[in-house]
């Protein structure tokens, strides 16, 4: 397997647009997050869906910010109106039954 | 509120000495912890895991142990080589697969 994959790996955009990212987790699992790493905050969870359904996502920081997973292997985060304090790496991450988590690569995100 | 803490941003160490890197959590209803690797522009690696209902867990040159008691963790590289340069983060989870994350601790490895 080649592991959960996130794209695109650099987004730069400019604050007031729609950003869009993208997860494939692993095949197979049931689990997928959504994570955020910043300087001032560390990595913090996002939110978390199991069997695609939303479970929690008290971690999402902002109403501009929403997530879907439509099916088994493909997640989006999306961001709008993207605003310069979004600029952070944003990392997906699945596992089945087991808090061992699979990380991908993550998206770097730079908002202008 | 950062339920698990990571008191040192940084550890130098020689190769071929041990790496000790500490962690501690508040939150009681933690029950299993783990520790991820991170190399700059990737995604964290998990690396070794332990139970609550254990003290200890080896896996090869990597050691955790875990002290319920004073609601503290460690892991030991023993011995330390150049590869093991990256940033070391504790987790912990209770009993969904959330994962609370550490600061991270930097770790470099001289030759």
């Amino acid at each position: 397997d080649a592991g959960v994959i996130q794209s695109p790996r650099h987004e730069v955009t400019e604050m007031g647009q729609e950003v869009t990212l993208r997860c494939k987790p692993i095949s197979g699992h049931d689990y997928l997050f959504w994570y955020r790493q910043t300087m001032m905050r560390g990595l913090e969870l996002l939110i978390y869906f199991n069997n695609n359904v939303p479970i929690d996502d008290s971690g999402m920081p902002e109403d501009r910010f929403s997530a879907k997973m439509p099916n088994a292997s493909f997640s989006t985060l999306k961001i709008q109106p993207s605003e310069p304090r979004d600029s952070a790496v944003y990392f997906c991450a699945s596992t089945t039954q087991n808090p061992e988590a699979f990380f991908g690569q993550g998206t770097r995100l730079t908002v202008v | 509120d950062q339920q698990v803490k990571q008191n040192s941003p940084s550890l130098s160490v020689q190769e071929g000495r041990i790496s000790i890197l500490n962690c501690d959590y508040t939150n009681s209803m933690f029950d299993y912890f783990l520790w991820y690797k991170k190399y700059p522009a990737e995604g964290p690696t998990f690396l070794i895991s332990i139970s609550s209902i254990k003290d200890k867990n080896e896996d090869g040159r990597f050691t955790v142990f875990l002290n319920k008691s004073a609601k503290h963790l460690s892991l030991h590289i023993v011995p330390s080589q150049p590869g093991d340069s990256a940033v070391y983060f504790c987790a912990a989870a209770s009993n969904d697969y959330k994962l609370s994350f550490g600061a991270g601790t930097t770790v470099t490895v001289r030759a």
